[in-house]
């Protein structure tokens, strides 16, 4: 399995306080992903990153901001969680992101109240 | 905007017998359709991906085909067993890959 973790793996806020997950990948993969998943809705991509300091916005971007200051690790950031943040984040990554296979973290389960 | 429909939310067969579970698609041409399977708790793991140019690929038990005049993919699991329960994730990109990269819903299949 790709070394892929994500952390915190649960966490529980408050809205309006800010949140970041992390990723951290031990592939050198060049392209890194934040996907969010909830019932009735298949993953939807938040941001993407095709290298460090490079990074794009996804289908459901607003609200969301991301970093990638190395290969290895990428952020996302809640500026200001809303209730309607409550999800199960999940980071994937790839070295090739036209047919390659993604490879996902575990997940990370956000409850803002 | 594009829309997935995985035929089914949960799907029961028995042990043995070949699963098929059903992806459709509308609004979009797909270059990539991807399948991935999700256990309870976990992150998706890739199964197999076709092109839009091929029909058919298989891999072991399973065995993935892409109609892109139906605008369909069908997924099926030979002799299915109880470690095959799980959610599967059918997903479909454009040229740019999995920068551009939807998702469907899911179905749950349990082997029993």
């Amino acid at each position: 399995d790709a070394g892929i973790t994500q952390s915190p793996r649960h966490k529980v806020t408050e809205t309006g306080t800010p949140v970041t997950l992390r990723c951290h990948q031990t592939e050198n993969h060049r392209y890194m992903y934040w996907y969010r998943q909830d019932p009735g809705h298949g993953l939807r991509l938040i941001h993407y990153s095709y290298g460090v300091k490079d990074t794009d916005k996804g289908e459901v971007s607003d609200g969301y901001s991301v970093s990638r200051s190395k290969t290895e690790d990428f952020l996302l950031t809640l500026e200001s969680a809303t209730s309607s943040q409550t999800s199960v984040y999940f980071c994937a990554s790839t070295t090739d992101s036209l047919t390659g296979e993604l490879f996902f973290g575990e997940g990370s389960r956000l409850t803002v109240l | 905007s594009q829309k997935i429909e995985q035929n089914s939310e949960a799907l029961n067969i028995q042990e043995g017998k070949t699963a098929t579970l059903t992806c459709n698609y509308t609004n979009y041409s797909p270059a990539y359709l991807q399948w991935y399977r999700q256990d309870p708790g976990r992150g998706p793991v890739f199964l197999l991906l076709i092109r839009e140019n091929e029909k058919e690929k298989r891999k072991e038990r399973l065995k993935v085909t892409f109609d892109t005049t139906l605008k369909q993919s069908l997924f099926h699991i030979t002799a299915s067993q109880p470690a095959d329960s799980a959610t599967y994730l059918c997903a479909l990109s454009d040229q740019t890959g999995a920068n551009n990269l939807f998702f469907g819903t899911g179905t749950r299949l349990t082997v029993i």
